[in-house]
């Protein structure tokens, strides 16, 4: 069966600093990745996705994450962090006629000043 | 302005009073989901409809029932709500099937208390 894992529950970095978020994934086949936000109050808003192609996905707001087949992650990262990036953060995996995606249980970022 | 409009946003009701958490898109999608989220959970799919009157079952649809009279409504019924709902549910649209286009449009969600 399909499962992601995000391994960190809390995550705190100081504004500016960079960011990785992990991600791995367990599936039979090659996947389609997903990254999605969540600020407060609000609903999940799609950041990035992964097909197939380079593995190497650029998404809104300065993310970007890397399919890693053999270790079997799509971690998240950016390079800078702003306090607005302060969200939950869900990574997910969809496959072809399965009509859902699968999440993982997220990583709620926090951000120092 | 593409949204999915969700009602009510906050509730808290009693066991077994029967309930009804509207959905709404308007953007013509096809697809339609219910997730709930828990803490440490992330979300689970409840049930999904990938046009009028076509309804499936998700992973966790015990207790749920759902309809697709028209396209743009999707509404989640809990005809006996029990304490294990309380929850916050998020609706969600496609165009397609999701694990096609990877693109769900959420609403802003649904926080439920059943005491």
């Amino acid at each position: 069966a399909q499962s992601v894992t995000q391994p960190d529950i809390h995550i705190t970095v100081s504004e500016g600093a960079s960011l990785e978020l992990r991600c791995n994934y367990s599936y039979g086949a090659t996947p389609y990745l997903f990254w999605y936000v969540q600020s407060p109050g609000q609903g999940l808003q799609l950041l990035l996705k992964y097909f197939s192609g380079d593995t190497l996905v650029q998404g809104i707001k300065g993310f970007e994450a890397e399919f890693k087949r053999s270790q079997s992650s799509f971690n998240l990262r950016k390079p800078s962090v702003h306090w607005s990036d302060a969200a939950e953060y869900f990574c997910a995996v969809g496959q072809a006629s399965s009509y859902k995606l699968i999440f993982g249980s997220g990583t709620r970022l926090l951000v120092r000043p | 302005e593409a949204q999915v409009t969700q009602n009510p946003r906050y509730l808290i009701t009693v066991t077994g009073k029967k309930l009804t958490v509207t959905c709404s898109q308007n953007m013509n999608h096809e697809y339609m989901s219910w997730y709930r989220q828990d803490p440490g959970l992330g979300l689970r799919q409840i049930y999904y409809s990938m046009n009028v009157e076509v309804t499936d079952k998700g992973d966790v649809p015990e207790g749920y029932k759902v309809s697709r009279k028209e396209k743009r409504n999707f509404p989640l019924i809990l005809e006996s709500p029990s304490p294990n709902q309380t929850s916050l549910y998020f609706c969600a649209s496609s165009l397609d099937d999701p694990g096609n286009t990877g693109e769900l449009f959420f609403g802003e969600g649904s926080r439920l208390t059943v005491l």
